[in-house]
């Protein structure tokens, strides 16, 4: 079975500044990688996965994420963060083979990303 | 096109007490997944259900049941209820077999006093 490491669980930045939320994931031969969002009292909102082909992967609210074989890694970044941005970001993984007929993906414990002015 | 619809949003129940979270899929969805989320443990999967049928299931105890309708809305269920029981359950769902992209609700903030 999958796991999947976020290295940071809280990571603090100010407004226009770049940040990256790492992850990792046990090595498998191939996987299927996602980047979730979750806002206060919400539900998780998917903001880029990686399923074939270019390893660089661009999101939703100017994020992207860079598949890294050899490192099993899967990193998030966006070059300019806004306030809007503060919200808890999980990476998960799922092997890309059926089990029982669909992919269950393992999630990370979550970065909580947090934005100051 | 509404979104997945989870009721209640909110909940508190007693230790021993038993409980029934309900989810609406998004129209034409016919997979529905049900996560229980807690800061101690993250994210951990319960089940999920495709066409009425229970097709995978993590690692909880038989108090956790659930149930699908020919609808595609599921239900899910916990008897018993312990103190550690007290989680946000998300639901989610998807087109079907092959679809990667699950779509989540709002989830359930279940309390157990």
């Amino acid at each position: 079975a999958q796991s999947v490491t976020q290295l940071d669980s809280q990571v603090p930045v100010f407004e226009e500044a770049p940040v990256e939320l790492r992850c990792n994931y046990s090595s498998s031969v191939s996987v299927y990688l996602f980047w979730y969002v979750q806002y206060p009292n919400q539900g998780l909102q998917l903001l880029l996965k990686y399923l074939s082909g270019s390893t660089l992967v661009k999101g939703i609210n100017g994020f992207e994420a860079e598949f890294n074989k050899s490192q099993t890694s899967f990193h998030l970044r966006k070059p300019s963060v806004h306030i809007s941005d503060t919200a808890e970001y999980f990476c998960a993984v799922s092997d890309a083979f059926l089990r029982g007929g669909s992919y269950i993906p393992t999630f990370g414990r979550g970065t909580s990303l947090i934005v100051h002015p | 096109k509404a979104g997945v619809t989870q009721t209640p949003r909110y909940l508190i129940k007693t230790r021993g007490q038993q409980v029934t979270l309900s989810c609406s899929p998004i129209s034409g969805h016919r997979s529905v997944s049900w996560y229980q989320q807690t800061p101690g443990q993250g994210l951990q999967f319960l089940f999920e259900y495709f066409s009425e049928t229970q097709r995978n299931k993590g690692n909880f105890p038989g108090r956790f049941s659930g149930r699908q309708f020919s609808n595609s809305r599921s239900e899910m269920n916990v008897s018993t209820l312990e103190l550690g029981d007290s989680a946000l359950y998300l639901c989610a769902s998807s087109i079907g077999t092959r679809d990667y992209e699950q779509y989540f609700g709002p989830g359930t903030r279940l309390t157990v006093t």
